[in-house]
């Protein structure tokens, strides 16, 4: 059974600083990877999808890489600013089964406080 | 432009009632998704549909019913709400569910059973 880990469960920085989020899987037999962010009392927002031949995506300061291998995934976000507050949530999607259907695994996701 | 909306916003029921929750989006997605969000247990995907008609189970169903006769809406039904299903409800929907589709999600419903 595939678990999502996303360690730590808050994290409180300067703004300004390049920030680092982790993400681990432990079945590395993954289609994609998703990251999203979550605003208070808001859904889910996704920011990037990364499939399982790829090793990064970007978009504008935000990087996220894949390590299949390893079992692991990063969302690099640079320069940090205030309005980068939010919860961020990593998600896998397995193969399809048969019988079943492949469906996303979440983390219990990381709040980010970015102090101006 | 309205997305997928969610309504009520917020509901308070008591136990043994029956609660529905909806789900309507405007894209004519295939795919709609019903997850709940608890705290220490992130999100966990109660029912799912591929299309109108075609529904099936998630991690989490029991104690939950789905239909979906229309493409654009998917309600969530308790049948008899129970305290342990006081959470915050998302519906989600993709167009498609085999490559590289992303999911888009709802406000959510937070439900309070007394």
């Amino acid at each position: 059974k595939q678990e999502v880990t996303q360690i730590p469960a808050a994290l409180s920085v300067p703004e300004g600083e390049n920030l680092v989020l982790n993400c681990s899987f432990t079945d590395s037999a993954i289609y994609n990877l998703q990251w999203f962010r979550q605003d208070p009392g808001k859904g889910l927002t996704s920011l990037l999808l990364i499939q399982s031949s790829q090793r990064e995506q970007t978009s504008g300061r935000l990087n996220a890489s894949l390590d299949k291998s390893s079992g692991r995934s990063t969302l690099y976000i640079a320069a940090s600013q205030p309005g980068d507050s939010a919860t961020y949530l990593c998600a896998v999607r397995g193969f399809i089964t048969q019988g079943g259907s492949e469906k996303l695994v979440f983390g219990k996701g990381m709040k980010l406080t970015v102090n101006p | 432009d309205a997305g997928i909306t969610q309504s009520p916003r917020y509901k308070i029921t008591e136990t043994g009632r029956q609660v529905t929750l909806m789900c309507h989006q405007t894209w004519s997605h295939s795919y709609m998704f019903w997850y709940r969000q608890d705290l220490g247990h992130g999100l966990r995907l109660i029912y799912y549909s591929a299309a109108a008609d075609i529904t099936d189970k998630g991690e989490v169903p029991d104690g939950y019913v789905v239909s979906r006769s229309k493409t654009e809406n998917f309600p969530l039904t308790l049948e008899s709400a129970t305290r342990s299903q006081t959470s915050v409800y998302f519906c989600a929907s993709s167009e498609r569910w085999g490559g590289v589709e992303k999911l888009f999600f709802g406000s959510g419903t937070q439900l309070s059973v007394l």
